[in-house]
């Protein structure tokens, strides 16, 4: 069965340096999202991506946050300057349309430790 | 602000018992109302829902949404202990922006 993967599944970083998340979405999706979830939290929505362009983005997706789909089948976020409280766990997610029956599978996600 | 609110938060129950997980929103150009179960990572898709009164089923699962009171109920019937997990709820506008409940943790004793 096709699904979405993602690396690293763990990275720990410095408060101030680069991070750059990867997902491999299911090769025919159209549609792409990152969420991210802080431990004990809600899953929050930060990002969606269609047709190389961003479709919709939350308040935290501010301009330390951004996506890019580099070639056919990666989709990445970047994270400029990592801050303590990016400290997530962060998921990918694709899908196929955004007609009715549609349905996002997850990637098992990557946890994220900023210090 | 969109909104999604659950409830019960929490819910112990015994094998075999009906529970009802409920999600009420208030959403700007509402499209759909998701629900997943988590387990240990990631969200597991189980209904998405766009049309009032239409259930869903799957297997012991089942859920309806009600467009006119905003809201959604979860139905799993004759609970297993492998339903134990965390059922969230989630809304869809009409660009793909998600915005999640804070989940309902079921717990299914022996």
């Amino acid at each position: 069965e096709p699904e979405v993967t993602q690396t690293p599944s763990h990275q720990v970083t410095q408060m101030g340096q680069e991070v750059i998340l990867r997902c491999v979405p299911i090769s025919n999706h159209l549609y792409f999202y990152w969420y991210r979830q802080i431990l004990g939290q809600k899953v929050e929505f930060l990002v969606s991506f269609y047709n190389n362009e961003i479709s919709e983005k939350s308040e935290i997706f501010d301009d330390q946050f951004s996506v890019e789909r580099p070639d056919g089948s990666n989709f990445t976020l970047k994270i400029r300057s990592t801050k303590l409280e990016d400290s997530a766990m962060y998921f990918c997610a694709s899908s196929d349309s955004l007609a009715v029956n549609y349905e996002q599978y997850f990637g098992p996600g990557t946890r994220l430790t900023v210090t | 602000e969109d909104k999604v609110v659950q409830s019960p938060l929490s819910l112990v129950v015994h094998e075999g018992d009906t529970v009802t997980l409920n999600c009420s929103y208030e959403v700007t150009n509402f499209r759909s109302l998701l629900w997943y179960k988590q387990e240990k990572k990631a969200p597991t898709f189980l209904f998405m829902l766009t049309s009032s009164g239409i259930e869903k089923k799957s297997g012991r699962l089942s859920s309806i949404l009600d467009k006119k009171e905003l809201f959604s109920i979860l139905n799993i019937t004759a609970t297993q202990t492998g339903d134990s997990a965390v059922y969230l709820c989630a809304s869809n506008t009409n660009a793909g922006k998600s915005t999640f409940g804070d989940g309902t943790t079921l717990t299914v004793k022996p």
